[in-house]
């Protein structure tokens, strides 16, 4: 079974602390790796698509990166506006219908 | 991004009625369309996959009789509970990619609160 896993669960930063949330997956069939936000009473807010290992993406204060067995958002001097759900899925061939493979998830909460 | 538009965002229903969701992609044709249930404080439960013109595939322990699904355009699904009881109520999330492997976007969500 498909499996991707994110830690920590949840993470309190101050603000302008920067830290790194992990996602590490099955690697067998993975097709690509996307990161989403989500806030409360919010469906997830699309952020990232990784497909091969080394790739790295960019938006304002979060990189995402991937390697060969995870991948890790690297959110630089956070502000409390970044405080959300940050969700981890993989898509994998063989999956029916393309469907994702979500983590639980990582709450982050920045402290002003 | 590309833009999935979800309605109702928050809907309150007697128990016994039923209740239609829709899920548009405003910018994009949408071969496939996912819905999903979330409960507090977990992550997103896949309900089924619908592809444009053919019969949604429910996952296990989902019933189909009472989450109709239908997507009968690339822009268009509804998720219809029927027969809604209290233990239906949750928030509702559909999501809809182009095709193959590319990003899957989420509509607003519904919460559904059946009385």
């Amino acid at each position: 079974e498909d499996q991707v896993t994110q830690s920590p669960e949840a993470l309190r930063l101050q603000e302008g602390e920067s830290s790194s949330l992990n996602c590490s997956y099955t690697v067998s069939g993975l097709r690509g790796l996307f990161w989403y936000r989500q806030d409360p009473g919010k469906g997830p807010e699309f952020l990232f698509t990784l497909y091969s290992a080394g790739e790295e993406k960019e938006k304002e204060r979060l990189k995402a990166t991937l390697t060969k067995k995870e991948s890790f958002l690297h959110i630089t001097a956070p502000k409390p506006e970044d405080s959300a759900t940050y969700l981890c899925a993989g898509h994998y061939s063989g999956a029916g219908s393309y469907q994702l493979t979500f983590g639980k998830g990582t709450k982050l909460s920045v402290i002003p | 991004g590309a833009v999935v538009s979800q309605h109702p965002s928050r809907v309150i229903c007697k128990s016994g009625t039923s209740v239609k969701i829709e899920c548009r992609s405003l910018d994009f044709q949408a071969t496939t369309m996912f819905w999903y249930r979330q409960f507090p404080k977990q992550s997103l439960m896949l309900m089924a996959t619908s592809n444009e013109g053919s019969k949604a595939t429910y996952e296990q322990g989902v019933e189909k009789d009472k989450f109709l699904i239908n997507h009968a355009s690339l822009t268009l699904s509804t998720l219809t509970v029927t027969s809604a009881h209290p233990e239906d109520s949750s928030f509702y999330i559909c999501s809809a990619t182009a095709g193959g492997f590319s990003a899957a976007f989420f509509g607003q969500g519904t919460r559904l609160t059946v009385v």
